[in-house]
């Protein structure tokens, strides 16, 4: 069974540049989420994705955009960027989005933005 | 107020020391809840679902009181490897299908 894998591990971005961010879900599951954490701080929630449609979205403003692909594997893309952007992100893949399939994370993506 | 709030931390104690950590929620309606764990610099790992009739798995217990809106995660016979963070989580399929985090409760066992 492969994990979800995450794409890559650290980056540095200038603010004001644009990011991709990639996940790949464990095998079998059809739904993907992704999350960000600041330091000190629990994931916030940011979108979720089922058969490549949204299909939920937290409080984080259209900059933020995401795909998923056919395979279920999915990008996180952040526009115009923040300082306040610096944090991991999480990507979780799960077979679905209804709250009783437990959620598998991904090693997280580590982006500073200077 | 935060959603899902957990007590700050950080938790220090010996070896075999009985520790309990609580967390609330906001949202009446919120259907299923979880206790995640998260070593240093990693990703966060489901510990166990959290039932209304509470449930227990090995040294870990979890508790549930949906008239309180409160969550506790007891340890007992605290291990060395049991030092991370315990994150409470909470799902409200209403909200979109995410998972609400709290900001999480750090906890060293010290030899």
């Amino acid at each position: 069974e492969t994990g979800v894998t995450q794409s890559p591990t650290h980056l540095i971005k200038t603010r004001g540049q644009q990011v991709t961010l990639r996940c790949s879900s464990q095998s079998g599951h059809n739904t993907v989420s992704w999350y960000q954490q600041a330091l000190g701080q629990g994931p916030q929630f940011i979108f979720q994705y089922y058969r490549e449609e949204e299909n939920g979205r937290g409080n984080f403003p259209p900059r933020f955009s995401g795909l998923q692909f056919p395979n279920y594997s999915s990008e996180l893309n952040v526009n115009a960027l923040e300082l306040d952007d610096s944090a991991l992100y999480l990507c979780a893949s799960s077979f679905s989005g209804t709250g009783d399939s437990p959620l598998h994370f991904g090693n997280g993506t580590r982006l500073t933005v200077t | 107020r935060k959603e899902v709030e957990q007590d700050p931390g950080p938790f220090n104690v010996p070896e075999g020391a009985t520790v309990a950590f609580n967390c609330t929620y906001s949202n009446s309606a919120s259907q299923s809840f979880f206790w995640y764990r998260q070593d240093c610099r990693k990703e966060p790992k489901l510990l166990m679902s959290v039932y209304s009739s509470g449930n227990e798995d090995g040294r870990f217990t979890a508790q549930l009181n949906r008239a309180s809106q409160y969550i506790s995660l007891l340890i007992r016979d605290s291990k060395l490897s049991d030092s991370a963070t315990y994150l409470c989580v909470v799902f409200n399929y209403n909200q979109g299908g995410k998972l609400i985090f709290g900001q999480g409760t750090e906890l060293s066992v010290k030899p």
